[in-house]
């Protein structure tokens, strides 16, 4: 049963506008939860994170919300750049980590 | 360098060949964990390590083997492959369960 889902597999945005991926969670008792970015044949990388006990944490371009109530999180990345283009995973911590499915996104020139 | 190291990168093997991936961070993490790749899947966790001598079962340990002899390796033996197993494997270490993780680049395993 996934714990951790993000329902788009896909996304494309224009270079400079924003970049939203969503994800959604079943378990009220996560407390943290993370962004992972990957690139092809690289392992992933932590982008940003959030406790349970924030709605929001900003990093740079980078900005993550979490909706405890409707067990939704979300990242922002505004403006969005080419480089971003890869695969995003989110990921929520309780004793172990749950990742969802990733989304891929292509960040168009 | 920080890192998380794995071997091999790429591994091609027949069914029932045991094999081990061997994974070592620089970094003295306490937290280790293996996670396999598939499309559609997502990252799934196969086992954990919370210290030294203490491994748990994550959601897809079926068919594979740990150990944590010592704090810095955490190799995933396969004692008997299956095509199923053919996935792309990822280590992962942390400070503690609840920080951030740090990933080896991949083993990729293709079992014949």
């Amino acid at each position: 049963d996934q714990q951790v889902k993000q329902n788009s597999p896909s996304l494309s945005v224009q270079e400079g506008r924003i970049s939203i991926l969503n994800c959604d969670y079943t378990n009220s008792m996560f407390d943290y939860f993370l962004w992972y970015k990957k690139y092809p044949a690289e392992g992933p990388t932590f982008l940003i994170s959030i406790s349970s006990i924030k709605d929001k944490n900003e990093d740079g371009r980078f900005t993550v919300f979490l909706n405890k109530s409707a067990k939704h999180l979300s990242l922002h990345i505004v403006p969005s750049q080419p480089g971003d283009s890869a695969v995003y995973f989110c990921a929520a911590i309780k004793n172990q980590f749950y990742f969802g499915t990733g989304t891929s996104l292509t960040v168009i020139p | 360098e920080a890192q998380v190291t794995q071997n091999p990168r790429y591994l091609i093997t027949v069914t029932g060949k045991k094999l081990t991936v061997t994974c070592s961070q620089n970094m003295n993490h306490e937290y280790m964990s293996w996670y396999r790749q598939d499309p559609g899947l997502g990252l799934r966790q196969i086992y954990y390590s919370m210290n030294v001598e203490v491994t748990d079962k994550g959601d897809v340990p079926e068919g594979y083997k740990v150990s944590r002899k010592e704090k810095r390796n955490f190799p995933l033996i396969l004692e008997s492959p299956s095509p199923n197993q053919t996935s792309l494997y990822f280590c992962a270490s942390s400070p503690l369960v609840q920080e951030t993780q740090y990933f080896g680049p991949g083993t990729r395993l293709l079992v014949l």
